[in-house]
């Protein structure tokens, strides 16, 4: 089926460092979501891309939509400790309806 | 909001024993799915409903059933739990097929 590989794993950063992450797959996606997961709850839609180059903010994050199809990429600016959770990217491809998620990206952030 | 409701929220069970999840909704949308989410694999996909007694299989279905009887309640059953299968649990729902997903808080299943 397909794959979505999600990077880096984890990341620790210190509170206002800005933040990147980012998914890839081999084959082409039509849309791309990220969806960000804190602990004992389940994961909340955070930003929805649906056209290939576009751009999205929500706040202080910011997500695109890659040129190929192939990538999308999540950027958190001037992070703060509530920006703690994992952060999953997921993707409709082409193969049909059903929605894949990556494996997550686990932020940490030090006050 | 407590538009879907996952029980129980934790569970410790034997190897072998039947074990039935809850996910219930007050939000009447037709589609709702049933995921596993375990480190490195993010969330794949068990089974889902696009409708009363209308089920179909997902990416790791081995193992696992559900009924949907009434729109608002889909169960997910392990007829044989093993430790393969300790994972937390997460239901969604959805008005539109693949879209627009509501996650519940989520079942924490241990197997031991």
């Amino acid at each position: 089926g397909q794959q979505l590989n999600q990077s880096p794993q984890s990341m620790f950063i210190q509170e206002g460092e800005d933040v990147s992450m980012n998914c890839t797959s081999s084959s082409i996606f039509n849309t791309w979501l990220w969806y960000k997961q804190e602990p004992g709850e389940g994961p909340v839609l955070l930003i929805a891309l649906y056209k290939a180059g576009e751009l999205t903010s929500n706040g202080r994050l910011t997500a695109q939509f890659g040129i190929t199809r192939k990538d999308s990429f999540l950027n958190i600016s001037a992070s703060i400790p509530s920006d703690v959770g994992i952060y999953f990217c997921a993707g409709h491809g082409e193969a049909g309806n059903m929605l894949t998620f990556g494996g997550g990206t686990r932020l940490m952030v030090k006050p | 909001d407590a538009g879907i409701t996952q029980s129980p929220r934790h569970k410790v069970t034997e190897t072998g024993t039947p074990v039935t999840l809850r996910c219930h909704q007050t939000e009447n949308h037709r589609y709702m799915y049933w995921y596993r989410q375990d480190p490195g694999h993010g969330l794949r996909l068990i089974h889902y409903s696009y409708g009363v007694k209308d089920t179909d299989k997902g990416e790791v279905s081995d193992g696992y059933s559900v009924s949907r009887s009434k729109t608002e309640d889909f169960l997910l059953t392990l007829e044989s739990a093993t430790s393969s299968q300790t994972s937390v649990y997460f239901c969604a729902i959805s008005e539109s097929f693949g879209v627009g997903y509501t996650f519940g808080s989520g079942t924490r299943l241990t197997v031991v």
